[in-house]
């Protein structure tokens, strides 16, 4: 059975850096094929991709978010982690982690809500 | 960038046929794949591969994409199958998803 959980706080100051954890079981990283990606979405709106790792730690990023993203993996911990830099309100949003085996995305965590305020 | 377009809403009548669209540049050259998001929830992947079903959901979902557009279909639609739905496919390596569609089923 295949589980994701995302976990990190829940708010952030504008311009701070945002960590989020990935832990997942069911599955190994280290597998052919797999990766665990990040979705976010704003309150009441659309869901954005925003990063890649695969199991030989190919890395791929929202052309749009790129500069401001890093996404890496802990195999022997089960765990890929997120970041992203320079937070503003307009990233206030659910951030989810999830599987993929492919060119769709087969498992997502529950998300967790970010709020960025002063 | 590449971008996936779909009607904000599409409202059905119980029994009948829903159609959702996506279009996007040679879609049809990609795998589009289809998610259901129900209030308050995460989603969950009711079409991959264009027309492919995962394990658990209904035979009522099915899926095209040929041309521009791809397509969801659910026949004979219920109740529980009002939720926003997301297309999503692959370009230039990375990942791109449409803007959603508000499915009312009245």
């Amino acid at each position: 059975q295949i589980t994701l959980k995302e976990s990190g706080p829940t708010l952030v100051k504008p311009t701070q850096t945002l960590t989020l954890t990935c832990t997942f079981s069911g599955f190994s990283l280290s597998t052919s094929g797999v990766g665990v990606g990040w979705i976010r979405q704003p309150p009441g709106k659309a869901l954005e991709w925003l990063a890649l790792i695969y199991w030989d730690d190919d890395k791929r990023y929202s052309p749009s978010l790129k500069s401001r993203l890093t996404i890496t993996k802990d195999t022997s911990k089960n765990q890929v982690v997120l970041t992203m830099t320079n937070m503003d309100p307009v990233d206030t949003a659910t951030y989810y982690c999830a599987h993929s085996s492919g060119y769709y995305v087969d498992y997502w965590g529950p998300g967790t809500l970010v709020t960025v305020s002063s | 960038s590449y971008e996936l377009t779909q009607p904000p809403s599409v409202s059905v009548s119980p029994g009948q046929t829903a159609s959702i669209t996506c279009s996007g540049d040679k879609l049809g050259d990609k795998y589009a794949c289809w998610y259901q998001q129900k209030l308050g929830q995460s989603p969950v992947l009711v079409i991959y591969q264009d027309n492919k079903r995962p394990s658990g959901i209904p035979e009522r979902f099915s899926g095209s994409n040929s041309g521009n557009t791809a397509t969801l279909t659910i026949s004979g639609t219920q109740a529980m199958d009002e939720a926003d739905y997301y297309c999503q496919a692959w370009d230039s390596s990375t990942v791109v998803f449409g803007g959603g569609t508000k499915l009312t089923v009245l």
